[in-house]
């Protein structure tokens, strides 16, 4: 099992970034994935998850509309599309796998940098 | 909303000395669906133990877990130097729908 984060970078408040995952390893489209954030220095923070057929997207309540999770079965691919960022948006997101039972989260991506500053 | 308490913040120890790490649910919780992570620096986190007891796969046998209802710990029955690093808790919850633990610091002494 392997997951790929891509797409982090330095961006001004108010912009725009999509982050993707390449998934491998596994047969993607079974699974739930889900993106958790961790700031710097700080602990991790749920942001989103996405169940195998897409039927099933929640979001943590901070992010108030502000983030969309996707997925492409066909390229084994999650995405991330984050809008109007903030400064405190900040953070390490990495992508993982949600074990059968959505329960916990059984492999990590390495994680993508996420620098919101002026 | 179920909150996650983590305690000590940081716990300083020697190699070879057992660690206790705790978790405590502001409300009774199904251990089904508690989780223990462990993170070194510049690593994205492990998980270690599942369903509140269950080692992971590669997980060595001297990490194990327990608990129910609001208390869950975390043991690591002999340290090793690479165990100094942090460890979270994780909750498969309702709103939001996970919920991490503030993390715990294991430090050499």
């Amino acid at each position: 099992v392997q997951l790929v984060e891509s797409g982090g970078g330095l961006v001004k408040p108010g912009g725009s970034l999509r982050l993707s995952c390449a998934a491998s390893g596994f047969n993607f489209g079974t699974y739930t994935m889900i993106w958790v954030r961790q700031a710097p220095g700080q602990g991790l923070e749920w942001v989103s998850s996405i169940s195998s057929s897409t039927a099933d997207i929640y979001y943590a309540d901070s992010l108030k509309g502000r983030f969309t999770i996707s997925r492409d079965n066909t390229k084994n691919s999650l995405y991330l599309q984050m809008t109007s960022l903030k400064v405190e948006d900040t953070a390490v997101y990495y992508c993982a796998r949600v074990d059968l039972w959505l329960v916990h989260f059984d492999y990590w991506g390495q994680g993508a940098l996420v620098t919101v500053s002026s | 909303e179920i909150v996650l308490t983590q305690s000590p913040g940081t716990l300083s120890l020697s190699p070879g000395e057992r660690a206790t790490l705790s978790c405590r649910a502001s409300q009774s919780v199904s251990s089904s669906y508690l989780a223990w992570y462990q993170q070194k620096p510049g690593q994205a986190p492990r998980l270690l133990i599942y369903a509140a007891s269950s080692r992971a796969t590669g997980i060595p046998d001297r990490f194990s877990g327990s608990g129910s209802g609001t208390d869950f710990t975390l043991t690591i029955s002999r340290l090793e130097p690479e165990d100094f690093v942090v460890y979270y808790c994780q909750l498969y919850g309702s709103s939001p729908l996970y919920i991490f633990g503030q993390g715990t610091k294991l430090e050499i002494k």
